[in-house]
C-alpha cells in the first residue's frame, strides 16, 4: 500500500542553523508532493510543492529536494527561526486524475533562541 | 481575499449524537476535501466534493456523509459518534480537480466525543 513517512519524528536546532526534514515515500507513481507547516491549534499551511519531473525546487528560505531513485523528499530550511517551531508534513499524491493526498506522521522541529 | 474558513472552531458531543461541520472555501475555488486529523497524526482523506457531488472517498464508513452546495460551501455531517471520532477535522480547498492543484487547508474544527 502506499504511505508517506519520516525519519525523524523531533528535531532540534537552534536559531540560525539550517535544517533538514526528511520524508520516505513509497509508492512510484506518485507525482506531486508537498510540505505542510502546521502550528498548534491550526490547518497545515502550504509551504512548497514539486512535481516529480522535478528534483529541486526553491522558496523563499526553503528547498525542497525530490529523489525518484530512493524515493526521498527533503526539506531544507535555511536560517532557521524560532517561528520555524512547527510540526511539518510532506503528502504525496499518487493518484492521477483526482486529488487524494497521502500524509506522514509528522516531524516536530523546535526552534532554540 | 479570505482563506478557507470553517465553523464552529470546537464542538463537544456525546456518544450516538449527530454533528455538522461547515467549510467555506478559498475564493476562486470550486473543489472541497475533508480530513480527519486524530492528535499526533497526519490527516487522514475523508472524502471530496466537486460540482456538488461526492467525486472520491476514502476508507471511511457510511456514518461519515457530506455536502457541496452551490456556492461551493460544504458540511460534513458524521452520525452515531463514537469516542473514536474526536479529532480536528480539516477543510481542504482547491481550483480543481487536477492532482497537481494545490489544496489549502482551513483552521479546523476539533471535535470532542465524550
Amino acid at each position: 500500500g502506499e504511505s508517506v513517512g519520516l525519519h525523524l519524528p523531533t528535531l532540534s536546532v537552534q536559531e540560525g542553523d539550517n535544517s533538514i526534514i526528511n520524508c520516505a515515500y513509497s509508492n512510484s507513481a506518485s507525482d506531486y508532493f508537498i510540505w505542510y507547516k502546521q502550528e498548534s491549534g491550526k490547518g497545515p499551511q502550504f509551504i512548497i510543492d514539486i512535481r516529480s519531473n522535478m528534483d529541486k525546487r526553491q522558496g523563499q528560505r526553503v528547498t525542497v529536494l525530490l529523489n525518484k531513485t530512493v524515493k526521498h523528499l527533503s526539506l531544507q530550511i535555511a536560517a532557521t527561526q524560532p517561528g520555524d517551531s512547527a510540526v511539518y508534513f510532506c503528502a504525496e499524491n499518487p493518484y492521477t486524475g483526482f486529488q487524494k493526498l497521502v500524509f506522514g506522521t509528522g516531524t516536530r522541529l523546535l526552534v532554540s533562541p | 481575499d479570505a482563506g478557507v474558513t470553517q465553523s464552529p472552531t470546537h464542538l463537544i458531543k456525546t456518544r450516538g449524537q449527530q454533528v455538522t461541520l461547515r467549510c467555506s472555501p478559498k475564493s476562486g475555488h470550486d473543489t472541497v476535501s475533508w480530513y480527519q486529523q486524530a492528535l499526533g497524526q497526519g490527516p487522514q482523506f475523508i472524502f471530496q466534493y466537486y460540482e456538488e457531488e461526492e467525486r472520491q472517498r476514502g476508507n471511511f464508513p457510511d456514518r461519515f456523509s457530506g455536502h457541496q452546495f452551490p456556492n461551493y460551501s460544504s458540511e460534513l455531517n458524521v452520525n452515531a459518534l463514537l469516542l473514536g471520532d474526536s479529532a480536528l477535522y480539516l477543510c481542504a480547498s482547491s481550483p480543481g480537480l487536477v492532482n497537481t492543484d494545490t489544496q489549502y487547508f482551513g483552521p479546523g474544527t476539533r471535535l470532542t466525543v465524550l
